[in-house]
């Protein structure tokens, strides 16, 4: 069955550290991964998108990697700030409206 | 409305008793997705709706969970004789198309639900 993993544990880092995020699939073959973020008792709010034949996508501190050969995408996020600290989502689609979610990274950025 | 509203924002019931959650989409989105997020899970879809219609089903969990979607727009999700498993948040999100994955999902605050 198809499967997402993302780190399950929380993911700590010091400030100004480039956090990275890893998000892994099985049995699966996306056209499009997203990343969200989402905060205590708020619905995920987007961040970036990536298609399955770019590379790489940057906006300000973020980048995403997406590699089809390893299945797995990275999320990185440069210059990290305590106002980052959240739960970090990745969603697969193979291009229709279902989207698969992963569970999701927290990560805590330490002042 | 600027952006996807739900309600209630919290619902505390008795094991039994039916709820109705709803959800009022960004205006001029035509798709609606409904997903359910309980703690240390990811997000379980639910359904989808393209206008008014709902194409796939196949996410709810049992015949005690329906949908519906009126006027293109507000969605009610409705669960019948509430179970305890029931309990979570309920997320409700909007995109301007749908059937496409490169949609940007917008989503409300979410309702949680907890049954006693």
């Amino acid at each position: 069955s198809q499967k997402i993993e993302q780190n399950s544990e929380a993911l700590n880092i010091q400030e100004g550290k480039t956090a990275t995020l890893t998000c892994n699939y099985t049995n699966y073959s996306p056209a499009y991964l997203q990343w969200y973020r989402q905060d205590p008792g708020r619905g995920p709010v987007f961040l970036l998108l990536i298609r399955e034949n770019e590379k790489e996508k940057r906006k300000e501190r973020l980048k995403v990697t997406f590699d089809t050969t390893l299945k797995q995408s990275l999320f990185h996020i440069t210059a990290s700030q305590p106002a980052d600290s959240a739960t970090y989502l990745c969603a697969l689609t193979s291009g229709t409206y279902k989207y698969i979610f992963g569970t999701g990274t927290r990560l805590k950025v330490l002042a | 409305g600027a952006g996807v509203s739900q309600s209630p924002s919290n619902k505390v019931t008795e094991k039994g008793k039916d709820v109705e959650l709803r959800c009022d989409p960004i205006s001029g989105h035509t798709a609606l997705y409904w997903y359910r997020q309980s703690l240390g899970q990811g997000l379980e879809f639910l359904i989808y709706f393209q206008g008014n219609s709902a194409p796939d089903k196949s996410g709810l969990p049992s015949d005690r969970f329906s949908a519906e979607r009126t006027g293109g727009s507000v969605s009610t999700l409705t669960i019948q004789r509430t179970q305890q498993e029931d309990s979570a948040v309920y997320l409700c999100a909007s995109s301007l198309e749908g059937g496409n994955g490169a949609n940007v999902l917008t989503f409300g605050a979410g309702s949680r639900l907890t049954v006693l």
